[in-house]
């Protein structure tokens, strides 16, 4: 079983929806996740951080994570053609060595 | 505007060459680091240096070794490069410990080992 597990899509959504995308974990020595947006040809940027359970807002997404359940989640407000990317969660222990899920492509048509 | 850049895109080897990826980074980072990235797989650690002349076994290291002899330089090296190597080659940096968990991360070199 993999350390983080996630979805790889594609999800495919209309212009406008709202998108959740979401990981599972195993390790519970993560305390700080990450998510990751990578467009077709590039490295992934850092999209949102969090640290430790709660949520957290940037604009159209918010970050949710539960540690209780092992399980953390992108929420995606209006969404644009632009967000078609790969979104890829990680998780770092503290000790500045991530571990990726394997990516979901998102697909939002106009 | 920082910037994590490799010295190639798109690279094409035959099985057994010696193969030399390089990365660069202009942040004045201690940490950096090299993945590979396989459809359903993900980013998958190779090697990791948090100093010049210091590094870290990752997930997958073997088949592959790495130099760090200067602070902005990371090079990633096959020294016989087989089919099952051909993926895309990721270079990250980050600030040491304590500071963001932010990687920075490079264009990415696809190879193809034939």
């Amino acid at each position: 079983q993999k350390e983080v597990e996630q979805d790889p899509g594609p999800l495919s959504v209309p212009e406008g929806a709202i998108v959740s995308l979401n990981c599972t974990y195993s390790n519970s020595a993560f305390q700080y996740f990450m998510w990751y947006r990578q467009y077709s040809r590039k490295g992934p940027e850092l999209l949102m951080y969090t640290y430790s359970s709660g949520n957290k807002e940037d604009g159209r997404f918010t970050a949710q994570v539960d540690k209780s359940s092992k399980y953390i989640s992108l929420f995606i407000r209006d969404s644009q053609p632009s967000d078609s990317a790969t979104y890829l969660c990680a998780m770092d222990n503290a000790g500045n060595m991530l571990t990726f899920g394997g990516g979901t492509r998102l697909m939002v048509k106009p | 505007d920082v910037k994590v850049t490799q010295s190639s895109r798109y690279l094409v080897k035959r099985t057994g060459e010696k193969v030399f990826l390089e990365c660069v980074q202009d942040m004045d980072h201690e940490n950096m680091f090299w993945y590979r990235q396989d459809p359903g797989l993900g980013l998958r650690l190779i090697y990791f240096s948090y100093d010049v002349k210091m590094k870290e076994k990752g997930d997958i290291p073997e088949g592959y070794s790495v130099s760090r002899e200067k602070k902005e330089r990371f090079s990633l090296i096959l020294e016989s490069a087989s089919t099952n190597q051909t993926s895309m080659y990721l270079c990250a940096s980050s600030p040491p410990l304590g500071g963001s968990y932010e990687q920075y991360f490079g264009p990415g070199t696809r190879l193809t080992v034939t």
